[in-house]
């Protein structure tokens, strides 16, 4: 069990770019999730895949948030056109079972200039 | 929507004084989940609480769930400089078998 991975670990970026993030959960867990945590704040639900299928997303995403998860392995999540706003650690989690005991990554902390 | 509420949002306590932080739900939960967030790190996951008024413990830390399944309760007894962290409640969202709702969290500091 080497945990769900991460990288990078930082990314600094300019308000308008793009940029991508990926997560490997830990191999057995077909269930991966995507969260997004500010400071002060617990963490607040992204997407969910099981196995390579996107099953859910928050309402509140924008449409300028996209992920994926091809192979049913590792997963992205891509920012277009980045915002202020987007500043946040971007968390990935993997579970056995639906919405239990999730395994968390390290996280990507996203600042945009 | 559902809201999922943590009291207090900050604690500090001397080393080997008691903590409590509670939990409520606007819905009802089917379980509720316990995770820590150390300083700089990311939330781990403590422990699940499924049945109406359940009870686990680990070490010095008792956890509750209520009779409604609506709210739930962190106690750590005789804290500890390790004990330092944020601690999340998280139950599964309303309608939803996929998301889980996190609470605010609450900030524990132990002072030595």
């Amino acid at each position: 069990d080497t945990g769900v991975s991460q990288n990078p670990r930082h990314k600094i970026t300019k308000r308008g770019q793009n940029v991508t993030f990926r997560c490997d959960p830990i191999s057995e867990h077909n269930r991966l999730y995507w969260y997004r945590q500010t400071l002060g704040q617990g963490p607040e639900f992204l997407t969910y895949f099981q196995n390579e299928a996107q099953l859910e997303k928050s309402r509140l995403l924008s449409d300028r948030f996209s992920a994926e998860r091809p192979k049913g392995s590792f997963s992205t999540l891509e920012i277009q056109r980045t915002e202020q706003g987007d500043s946040a650690m971007y968390l990935c989690a993997s579970s056995l079972t639906p919405v239990e005991k999730l395994f968390f990554g390290s996280g990507t902390q996203l600042s945009v200039l | 929507g559902q809201q999922v509420m943590q009291i207090p949002q900050y604690q500090h306590v001397q080393e080997g004084e008691d903590f409590t932080t509670y939990c409520n739900s606007s819905t009802t939960l089917s379980n509720i989940q316990w995770y820590k967030q150390r300083p700089g790190g990311h939330p781990v996951f403590l422990i699940q609480l499924v049945k109406s008024g359940e009870v686990k413990k680990q070490k010095r830390l008792t956890f509750q769930f209520g009779e409604a399944k609506k709210n739930s309760s962190l106690h750590i007894t005789a804290t500890q400089t390790t004990d330092v962290g944020t601690y999340f409640c998280a139950g599964p969202r309303s309608g939803s078998a996929r998301q889980l709702t996190f609470g605010s969290g609450t900030q524990l500091t132990v002072l030595p």
